[in-house]
Formats: C-alpha cells, structure tokens, sequence
C-alpha cells in the first residue's frame, strides 16, 4: 500500500487477556518504531527496529510488551495480560533507515480499550 | 522531562490569522521536525530543518531554529483549515529514534 497500515482499528477487550497489533510499514523502509499515546498526550517511543540489527527496547514499559518484526517488514506489538492503564492508541510508523531521526511517516493506530 | 516541550498547550485564533508555536529541546540535535496530527488521525510530518539550518519555509508553513537558544518556532500563515495538534520532533546523533513533545492543540475558528 501507499502508507502505514495497522489493524485492527479499534480493538476492545477484558483485562487480563493477551492483544497482538499489527504494522504494515511502507515498501522499503527499513526502519519500524511503535509508540503510544494516551488521550491529549504526546507520544510514549516503545520499540524501533532497525533493519537487521538488534531492536531498541528501551521504552517497552514491561516486560508483559513485546515486539517483532519478521522478514523486515510487517511487525507485530503484543501485550499480554492486558490492564486498564494499557488503554491507548498504539501508533506505528516508518522511515527510510538514517538513524532513527528521519522523516517517520505513520499509520492511523489501533486504539485499544481494556475493559 | 520531555527533549522537546512546545509552548502554548493550546492556542485558539480566528481563521486568517497566523499562528505561531514554539518548541524548547535540551540537548545537541542533528534536525529539528514537525509533525501534524488531526483528531483520531496518525501523524503527518510537515518539515524538518537540520542543525546547521536556521530557516525554513513549505507553503504557508516557516520553521526557525535557534542552537544557541535550543528553539525552535512553527509559524502558520494564514490559518484556515489548520485545527489539529501539532508537535516538534528531535533527531539527535547515533542510532536514536525521535523524541517528541507533547503538542500544541491548534483550534482556528471560522
């Protein structure tokens, strides 16, 4: 596709339970970063893949976040045993590699409601 | 605290006039960006300006950078349909992501 594509959209479920979200970056970008946004704040960095190296983790809040990014391509955030403080918009977005500090260009997010 | 801080949290003008949004950062950058998100929306990026720039322009949009201030300032011209939050960006050296603030919610009324 032309840009950043997650999914779901919106995604509803009980505490307690696991979610996976999905990153479709754009062609050819090789660098991947997921974050998050609570309502009216700016964004929380989570995960960046870059490449084939090694992926920054260093804003993963605990260890119930995971990441992968299979292939270079589609990557997949999962949260397991999900709790209301998850409640968000997760965004992803993608750029052409420089390092982390070019251009990102980013899907709409899933908002996820943990009930 | 946050690399990136913009000023004011929100602003509200009449469509027409221009708005103006500055943004505070800490440390040595290698470019300076902004962004544009619209309710429910991803981000959109608008423009970047390195470090050894001090000006820039794109359309309605005029980004300034002071280094030795650690600011920069997003000028938009002419509002109209500009209502959105807008955020700065921070690229820095190394194999380092961005780093954003925490916006500034632009409301421009008809």
């Amino acid at each position: 596709g032309a840009g950043v594509s997650q999914s779901p959209s919106n995604k509803v479920t009980e505490k307690g339970k696991d979610v996976e979200l999905r990153c479709d970056p754009i062609s050819g970008h090789t660098a991947l970063y997921w974050y998050r946004q609570s309502l009216g704040q700016g964004l929380e960095f989570l995960i960046y893949f870059q490449g084939n190296s090694a992926p920054d983790k260093s804003g993963l809040p605990s260890d119930r976040f995971s990441a992968e990014r299979t292939g270079g391509s589609v990557s997949t955030l999962t949260i397991q045993r999900t709790q209301q403080e998850d409640s968000a918009v997760y965004l992803c977005a993608s750029s052409l590699g420089t390092g982390g500090r070019g251009a990102q260009h980013f899907g709409d997010g899933t908002r996820l409601s943990i009930l | 605290s946050q690399q990136g801080e913009e000023d004011p949290q929100a602003l509200s003008i009449q469509e027409g006039e221009n708005a103006t949004m500055n943004c505070s950062y800490k440390t040595s950058i290698n470019n300076l960006q902004w962004y544009r998100q619209n309710s429910g929306r991803g981000l959109v990026h608008l423009i970047l300006i390195r470090s050894n720039e001090r000006e820039k322009h794109s359309g309605r949009l005029r980004v300034t950078l002071d280094t030795s201030k650690k600011s920069s300032s997003l000028l938009i011209t002419a509002s109209r349909a500009d209502t959105a939050s807008y955020f700065c960006a921070t690229g820095l050296s190394g194999n380092t992501p961005l780093v954003f603030g925490k916006g500034t919610r632009l409301s421009v009324i008809a």
